[in-house]
């Protein structure tokens, strides 16, 4: 099935810093939702972007739409060791299938 | 409030049986999806459900079917499994209007065939 291209596909970071990460797409979408999925459990929405070009924040989250709407980067400031988990990024177009990317999995230690 | 249920939380099924999970949605939403978790991968759409009728389909065979209740309530099917499926099966409810803050997911139910 179709996946999103997210890159690093992991990453291990000390605790304080910041981190990006991006997500593209060879096609357009109308809607970028980034994830955050721990152990054993379901997705949970960290930021939704309804706009090209919008920038969005959520704490010490900041993500941002794409212009050209095939691509999205999410960015973590100031790390936290709750930050460790897989970050999924997902894309809308004009139906209400979500399209997830790969995953990227962060790792942050003390 | 409840979020978005999902039983059993772990199952092992032989292959070629057929194998039905549930889903209870947050209390108010309407809408069901249900996606296909591979170890290591993202989430694939496998269908979604309103007003006890199938929406839209992803790229599933037809061996996965599903069906939605009238209390909003759904469950997936799968026959004649096969060792690809098993996965992480979760169920993520919403509101038709698309608040996509709303869209809940499931901790999923883990199948293993054998």
């Amino acid at each position: 099935g179709q996946q999103l291209n997210q890159s690093p596909q992991s990453m291990f970071i000390q605790e304080g810093e910041d981190v990006s990460m991006n997500c593209t797409s060879s096609s357009i979408f109308n809607t970028w939702l980034w994830y955050k999925q721990d152990p054993g459990e379901g997705p949970v929405l960290l930021i939704a972007l309804y706009k090209a070009g919008e920038l969005t924040s959520n704490g010490r989250l900041t993500a941002q739409f794409g212009i050209t709407r095939k691509d999205s980067f999410l960015n973590i400031s100031a790390s936290i060791p709750s930050d460790v988990g897989i970050y999924f990024c997902a894309g809308l177009g004009n139906t209400d299938k979500l399209i997830f990317g790969t995953g990227t999995r962060l790792q942050v230690f003390p | 409030d409840a979020g978005v249920t999902q039983s059993p939380t772990h199952l092992i099924k032989t292959r070629g049986q057929q194998v039905t999970l549930r889903c209870s949605p947050k209390s108010g939403h309407d809408t069901v999806s249900w996606y296909q978790q591979a170890l290591g991968q993202g989430p694939q759409f496998i269908f979604q459900y309103y007003e006890e009728e199938e929406r839209q389909r992803g790229n599933f065979p037809d061996r996965f079917s599903g069906h939605q209740f009238p209390n909003y309530s759904s469950e997936l099917n799968v026959n004649a499994l096969l060792l690809g499926d098993s996965a992480l099966y979760l169920c993520a409810s919403s509101f038709l209007d698309r608040d996509y803050y709303g869209y809940t997911f499931g901790s999923g139910t883990r199948l293993t065939v054998v």
